[in-house]
């Protein structure tokens, strides 16, 4: 069974800096692609950011380059959101998933980790 | 970037109902993805590639659509329908979402 779990989230202090895991079981994650994607509070899903399977590929949203960093230890099926410079408006939950190897979609998702910028 | 807009925001349906929900893009997609995400649930992919259902996926719901405008029809309401379903683009960067159709059983 595919899991992805994230941790890492919690209240943190606009400016900040926050760190959030996501630990992935059930599949060859070195394999796949991932995502960190958001929803605000009471919004829609925001993509924040995609690493490739090997780390060579890199993307983020306009709203979190510079301030954010993905990554990946493929050695221990991780993924990684750094999160600098915390706003007001990076609070939400943050969820990992899974970029399907076939077509351009997230085919599998964890629970989410909440993040709180707030003083 | 490609503004994905979901109509209507908020709808109720009765079971037995056929329901259809509306995505249009601001340019050109070649495809179009839906995920249905329940409350105090993760989203799920639910279509993928225009019409094409995800594991698990009842066959009452079908997908359609072409270049700017996109569907999610349910051929007949049943109550574990009940959620937000969001439309989402990749045929160019970034990856863009709906803001959601929020179905609601009537």
């Amino acid at each position: 069974e595919v899991q992805l779990v994230e941790s890492g989230g919690g209240l943190v202090q606009p400016g900040r800096s926050l760190k959030l895991s996501c630990l992935a079981s059930g599949f060859t994650f070195s394999n796949y692609g991932m995502n960190w994607i958001r929803q605000a509070p009471g919004k829609g899903l925001e993509w924040v950011a995609s690493i490739s399977s090997s780390s060579s590929y890199i993307y983020y949203a306009d709203t979190v380059k510079g301030r954010f960093t993905i990554s990946r230890d493929n050695a221990k099926n991780t993924l990684y959101l750094q999160m600098t410079s915390l706003r007001s408006e990076d609070t939400a939950l943050y969820y990992c998933a899974r970029h399907s190897r076939l077509h351009r979609v997230m085919d599998a998702w964890g629970q989410g980790a909440s993040v709180t910028v707030s003083s | 970037e490609i503004v994905l807009t979901q109509s209507p925001t908020t709808m109720a349906a009765s079971p037995g109902e056929k329901v259809t929900l509306t995505c249009r893009a601001s340019s050109s997609v070649s495809y179009m993805h839906w995920y249905q995400q329940k409350s105090g649930a993760s989203p799920k992919l639910w279509i993928y590639d225009t019409s094409n259902r995800a594991s698990g996926v009842p066959n009452r719901f079908s997908g359609s659509g072409s270049g700017t405008s996109y569907s999610l029809t349910i051929s007949s309401m049943e109550t574990e329908d009940a959620a937000t379903y969001y439309c989402q683009q990749w045929s160019s960067n970034p990856p863009t979402f709906g803001g959601g159709t929020k179905l609601e059983l009537k």
